[in-house]
């Protein structure tokens, strides 16, 4: 099993101001990292997949930076809102596995 | 179309009873995995299944766990003689083949063990 760390394990942010958090895991024989919204009572959803070195990629406020050579994975929320309160997972998974290693997550609380 | 569906989504036992789990992936997943939270806990690994190739059980905590899955679709987990420690959140998750393909969670199955 890799060895997946998230940071830092919880933070709490303003409505409106944006913040970021990070995924670190083992470079070698990287394959694929996923990032997951879970909400409370609800299932974790899916909210990127990402391959390749330098990929980025957005959906609505939120974004991912990609770095397979140093093992990191920055997720970004521009301009909190409430909604985004969840706790964000990562998994990394490895070439020639089906098996996600996923991390302990960061916990997100939006404050009005 | 239909996600990934649970049942039961609730499950109160006594301790030494059998518990069985049951997940109806997404029609078309060759892959069907099977994860669980505990209180305070991250995201476990417990099995997949990847089509007819022999289930990854590496992430089965001990013996009184087993899962099958028939004809390709749904997927039972068996805990035998649960014990406390089994109370935890069970979570099953299908995707198509690879690892570069999402996972689809259920809503998952609160275990009780009293």
């Amino acid at each position: 099993i890799l060895n997946v760390e998230q940071s830092p394990q919880s933070l709490h942010v303003q409505e409106g101001d944006s913040t970021n958090f990070t995924c670190s895991f083992p470079s070698s024989n990287f394959y694929a990292l996923h990032w997951y919204r879970w909400e409370t009572a609800k299932s974790p959803e899916a909210l990127f997949v990402m391959t390749l070195n330098g990929d980025e990629k957005k959906k609505g406020r939120i974004s991912a930076t990609l770095n397979t050579k140093e093992g990191y994975s920055y997720l970004y929320i521009k301009g909190s809102q409430p909604e985004d309160s969840a706790t964000y997972l990562c998994a990394s998974g490895p070439r020639n596995d089906y098996k996600l290693s996923f991390g302990a997550g960061t916990t997100v609380t939006v404050r009005a | 179309g239909a996600g990934v569906s649970q049942s039961p989504s609730n499950k109160v036992t006594e301790k030494g009873k059998d518990v069985e789990l049951r997940c109806d992936p997404i029609s078309g997943h060759t892959a069907l995995y099977w994860y669980r939270q505990s209180l305070g806990q991250g995201l476990e690994f417990l099995i997949y299944f990847q089509g007819n190739s022999a289930p990854d059980k590496s992430g089965l905590p001990s013996d009184r766990f087993s899962a099958e899955r028939t004809g390709g679709s749904v997927s039972t987990l068996t805990i035998q003689r649960t014990q406390q420690e089994d109370s935890a959140v069970y979570l099953c998750a299908s995707s198509r083949a690879g690892p570069a393909n999402e996972q689809f969670f259920g809503p998952g199955t609160r275990l009780t063990v009293l």
